[in-house]
C-alpha cells in the first residue's frame, strides 16, 4: 500500500480563523513533507520532518505551523492566513530522510482563504 | 542552484501516437529523478523513479531515460490514450531531501 491520505479535501476559512490540515501514511515512512502548489505552478517545498523532527523549514511564514505527533501523522496548523495563501497543499512521505528515496504524494487539500 | 526545465509546456496529439516529453536540469549532481502525473486539482502520482546510476526505467507503456552527464531525461509514452491526458512533472533530488520540480508539460490526447 503506497497511500498517503489527507483531510479535509477542501477547506474554506476566513483570515481570522484557525484550522488544521491532516496527513497520514501507514507505510512506515520516516520522512514527511508539506508542499504548497499554486495554480499552474509546480509544488514548492514548505517543511520536512525526519524521524518526527523538523529538519527543513523553507522560510515559511509563522502563520503556518507544522506538527508531527507520531511517525504516521503530520499536521499543518493554520492561523491568520492571507488570501494569497489559497492553494493546494500537498503532503508527501518517503521511506527514509536520506536523499534518493521516492516520494509518495497525497491527494491534497484545496484551501481557500476569504 | 538546480533548475529544471520541461519542454514543451503543452502538447496535444491524436490518440494512438507515441510521444516524448523532455526534462533538463542544470546540475548533474543528482540522486534520482522522478516523473509524476497530476490530474487537474489532484495530487501527484509517481510514475517512474530513476536512480542516478540507472539509464532507464519502464512501467507498462511508459519508459523514462536519464542521461545525467548531459542533464537530460525523457519520458516516452507509447500508444497514447485519452486517459493519459494530464500534466506531467519531472523532479530531481539533489540532496537535502529536496525535490526540485520542472514547470510541467500539459498533455492532451485527442480521441
Amino acid at each position: 500500500d503506497t497511500e498517503v491520505t489527507q483531510t479535509p479535501k477542501h477547506l474554506v476559512m476566513g483570515m481570522t480563523n484557525k484550522k488544521s490540515l491532516k496527513c497520514e501514511q501507514h507505510m512506515g515512512h520516516r520522512a514527511m513533507y508539506w508542499y504548497k502548489q499554486k495554480a499552474k505552478k509546480p509544488p514548492e517545498l514548505m517543511f520536512v520532518y525526519s524521524y518526527e523532527k523538523l529538519s527543513i523549514n523553507e522560510s515559511v511564514p509563522s502563520r503556518f505551523s507544522p506538527e508531527c505527533p507520531n511517525s504516521s501523522l503530520l499536521n499543518l496548523h493554520l492561523h491568520a492566513l492571507q488570501p494569497e495563501d489559497s492553494a493546494l497543499y500537498l503532503c508527501a512521505s518517503s521511506q527514509s530522510p536520506s536523499s534518493g528515496y521516492e516520494q509518495y504524494f497525497g491527494p491534497g487539500t484545496r484551501l481557500t482563504v476569504t | 542552484k538546480q533548475e529544471v526545465t520541461q519542454i514543451p509546456a503543452a502538447l496535444s496529439v491524436p490518440e494512438g501516437e507515441n510521444l516524448v516529453l523532455n526534462c533538463s536540469f542544470t546540475d548533474s549532481a543528482i540522486y534520482n529523478l522522478q516523473w509524476f502525473r497530476q490530474d487537474p486539482g489532484k495530487g501527484l502520482t509517481s510514475l517512474l523513479l530513476i536512480q542516478s546510476s540507472q539509464r532507464e526505467q519502464t512501467s507498462g507503456r511508459l519508459n523514462a531515460s536519464l542521461d545525467k552527464s548531459s542533464g537530460r531525461s525523457t519520458l516516452y509514452i507509447a500508444a497514447s490514450q485519452p486517459g493519459d491526458s494530464a500534466t506531467y512533472l519531472c523532479a530531481v533530488s539533489g540532496g537535502a531531501q529536496k525535490l526540485v520540480f520542472g514547470q510541467g508539460t500539459r498533455l492532451t490526447i485527442n480521441p
